[in-house]
């Protein structure tokens, strides 16, 4: 069964980037069924989509994230990654690496759901 | 982007109740509408999608509906393990969001 592993390390200054990686195991990243998303989520806080990408490299990212994410995708060694530029206190948070499938790869009546994820990493922002 | 609100916040129930948690997004979001259950120290877990479609594995006693822009998870008969924090995620419209979170305590 897929499996994913965030790894990345745990505390990042202020200004610096974030930067975490997920490893996909027991199958393929190239899979035309799936997108693999980064989803973050601060303490006592729901969930907040941090964006996606295809095995293609296409990617789709949250608008009020744009500006200082990107996520990048290594077939070769089955991993995908989010870095995140000049961050704050903010940015604080468990950051989640997931898949979800979209309109023509859902099954019927889905869209977008994550059914895989990964345990999660926790990044804090301090000096 | 498009709010999500749940009520309650926080709810206390006994094993055996039956136990509904609500999702209202700020516009129509015609069933597109997932679940989650969220408990201490791990990733959120898919019950439902597509507003009432069982994910595979999920026990029976969950169940979702609704319709617009209001929609329902119940859990028919509560079970000790049930004991977490349940999201609803809307993906009508892009970026998709997320609710704030029921947290749900056993009495």
């Amino acid at each position: 069964q897929m499996h994913l592993q965030e790894s990345g390390p745990g505390l990042v200054r202020p200004s610096e980037t974030l930067s975490v990686s997920c490893t996909v195991s027991n199958d393929s990243i190239v899979n035309f069924r799936y997108y693999w998303a980064w989803i973050r989520q601060s303490p006592g806080k729901g969930p907040e989509w941090i964006g996606s990408i295809f095995h293609s490299g296409t990617t789709s990212y949250n608008p009020s994230l744009e500006r200082r994410v990107t996520i990048s995708v290594g077939t070769s060694d089955n991993q995908f990654s989010l870095k995140v530029v000049s961050v704050t206190a903010a940015d604080t948070a468990t950051y989640y690496c997931a898949r979800h499938c979209n309109s023509n790869s859902c099954l019927p009546g889905g869209d977008w759901y994550f059914d895989l994820w990964g345990r999660g990493i926790l990044v804090t922002v301090s000096a | 982007d498009l709010q999500m609100t749940q009520s309650p916040a926080s709810l206390s129930a006994s094993v055996g109740d039956r136990v509904t948690v609500t999702c209202r997004a700020s516009q129509t979001i015609n069933n597109y509408l997932n679940w989650y259950q969220q408990k201490p120290g791990t990733a959120p877990q898919l019950l439902i999608y597509g507003a009432s479609n069982l994910h595979s594995g999920v026990p029976s006693r969950f169940s979702g509906s609704g319709s617009g822009s209001e929609y329902t998870l119940t859990i028919a008969s509560l079970q000790p393990e049930d004991c977490a924090v349940y999201y609803c995620q809307q993906t009508f419209s892009r970026p998709t969001t997320f609710g704030q979170g029921t947290r749900l305590e056993i009495k």
